[in-house]
């Protein structure tokens, strides 16, 4: 199993530009999610799924697009890249959409700049 | 809604001292909590859980942390760590009525001295 896999590791943009994170996983995970890693801030939920064709918001939502039309792939949409989306991207998924049922499985992350 | 507090942003320790992360939280609910590791350049891991019963909860390599309902808090503790523990260490916590929407503390570097 190759776990979680991100695609791209690094990538730098302009302001303006739009891309796309990929994000699979191999172990037919249920539930998935992405996060966004900044200094002194912790991780924050950007959008999760509970299954292929579900999504919902997490806390900071604006500025992505997610959609899940298969269980294995969940890709990031950034619409037009800004400075403030210079993170650390990560994505995490989960055998079960419940926390006590099973532990998150992240990513190894894609570290993003925006000029 | 819920909230996690690391007040210690970096603890450098000596290796084979002791060393307590601290974690406190905020909910208006029943919550879980978790402790997940962060290795350089690497996604993060879970090291340990608090579901229910008993309140000290222990990881495979010697972690354990102790939750503690009146002080809302689950301090990571280790009682003598190696270079190898050197990573970011993130106390997280979910309410155990919902979906997998977990919520993170800002982390704590804990950096081991040779």
């Amino acid at each position: 199993n190759a776990g979680v896999t991100q695609t791209p590791k690094f990538q730098v943009l302009k302001t303006g530009q739009s891309m796309t994170l990929q994000c699979a996983q191999d172990m037919n995970h249920e539930y998935m999610s992405w996060y966004r890693q900044d200094p002194g801030m912790g991780l924050r939920l950007i959008h999760y799924s509970v299954g292929a064709g579900i999504t919902d918001q997490g806390e900071v939502p604006n500025g992505y697009n997610v959609s899940r039309s298969t269980t294995e792939d969940f890709p990031l949409r950034l619409l037009s890249a800004a400075p403030s989306q210079t993170s650390v991207y990560f994505c995490a998924s989960s055998r079960d959409r419940r926390s006590y049922n099973s532990p998150l499985h992240f990513g190894n992350g894609t570290r993003l700049t925006v000029t | 809604a819920q909230s996690v507090t690391q007040l210690d942003s970096q603890v450098p320790v000596f290796e084979e001292a002791p060393v307590e992360l601290r974690c406190n939280y905020s909910s208006s609910v029943s919550v879980y909590l978790f402790w997940y590791v962060q290795y350089p350049n690497q996604g993060l891991q879970l090291l340990l859980k608090y579901l229910s019963g008993s309140t000290l909860v222990k990881s495979i390599n010697g972690f354990e942390a102790e939750f503690n309902k009146s002080q809302t808090s689950f301090h990571l503790r280790k009682p003598s760590v190696h270079i190898s523990d050197t990573a970011e260490y993130f106390c997280a916590v979910s309410d155990t009525g919902g979906y997998q929407k977990v919520t993170f503390g800002t982390g704590t570097k804990l950096q081991v001295i040779p």
